[in-house]
């Protein structure tokens, strides 16, 4: 299994500034994902980040809005920019364990736009 | 393209009785099916994975779930439930070509009432 960790775990922001969140993974992995939990939701998935490469994103995100960052094979960042109370959501990353078929994810970063 | 449904949002049960969370999928090819369980304010826990072979699999805390696929079902099942089984559930379906995406159900939360 992968131990996966994420800062910050909560914040309050306020209306139109930007959050990066981090994830830190305990062992090299290719396939790093962000989810986002709106409240009272299941998991929407934002965007797949491969490490050398650009993120995936999935149909409604933008890079504009999520730029992601994958500078090496155990971390990962995501920015939720010019944030609007729509954006409060948990965020999640997950790791995908290859051979496994199994996605592990971290304890989740709970963010509330004021 | 895969999809996940749950058809309950909520399921009551008293302590001591058995359990069960529904979950029906559709994908392309051979299915790997997931259960995922969220405690208030903490991140997605693993449960069990069916990728092949037994159609019943046995998983965490004593629960279990039965792939059918003629029925195109992955139950979630548990002989008798505590208390502190009371929660958010996710079932996740994902196919059998590497790097597909997982795509999550809506939830369904579970209350055990003692």
């Amino acid at each position: 299994s992968a131990v996966i960790s994420q800062k910050p775990s909560r914040d309050i922001c306020q209306r139109g500034t930007s959050l990066t969140i981090q994830c830190q993974v305990d062992s090299q992995v290719t396939m790093m994902f962000w989810y986002r939990q709106q409240p009272g939701q299941s998991l929407t998935l934002i965007a797949t980040a491969n490490q050398g490469s650009e993120a995936t994103y999935e149909s409604g995100f933008v890079i504009d809005k999520f730029p992601i960052s994958r500078p090496n094979l155990t971390f990962s960042t995501l920015t939720v920019s010019n944030m609007s109370p729509e954006d409060s959501s948990i965020y999640l990353c997950s790791v995908e364990s290859p051979g496994y078929n199994e996605q592990f994810f971290g304890p989740g970063t709970r963010l509330t736009v004021l | 393209a895969q999809s996940v449904a749950q058809p309950e949002d909520q399921v009551n049960v008293a302590e001591g009785n058995p359990l069960t969370v529904k979950c029906t999928y559709s994908v392309s090819g051979n299915p790997y099916l997931f259960w995922y369980v969220q405690y208030p304010n903490r991140g997605l826990q693993f449960l069990l994975k069916y990728i092949t072979g037994d159609n019943l699999v046995k998983g965490s805390y004593g629960f279990e779930a039965e792939f059918n696929k003629s029925q195109t079902s992955f139950h979630l099942k548990k002989p008798s439930a505590l208390v502190s089984d009371s929660a958010l559930y996710f079932c996740a379906v994902t196919g059998d070509n590497y790097g597909q995406n997982f795509v999550f159900g809506p939830g369904t939360r579970l209350s055990v009432l003692p």
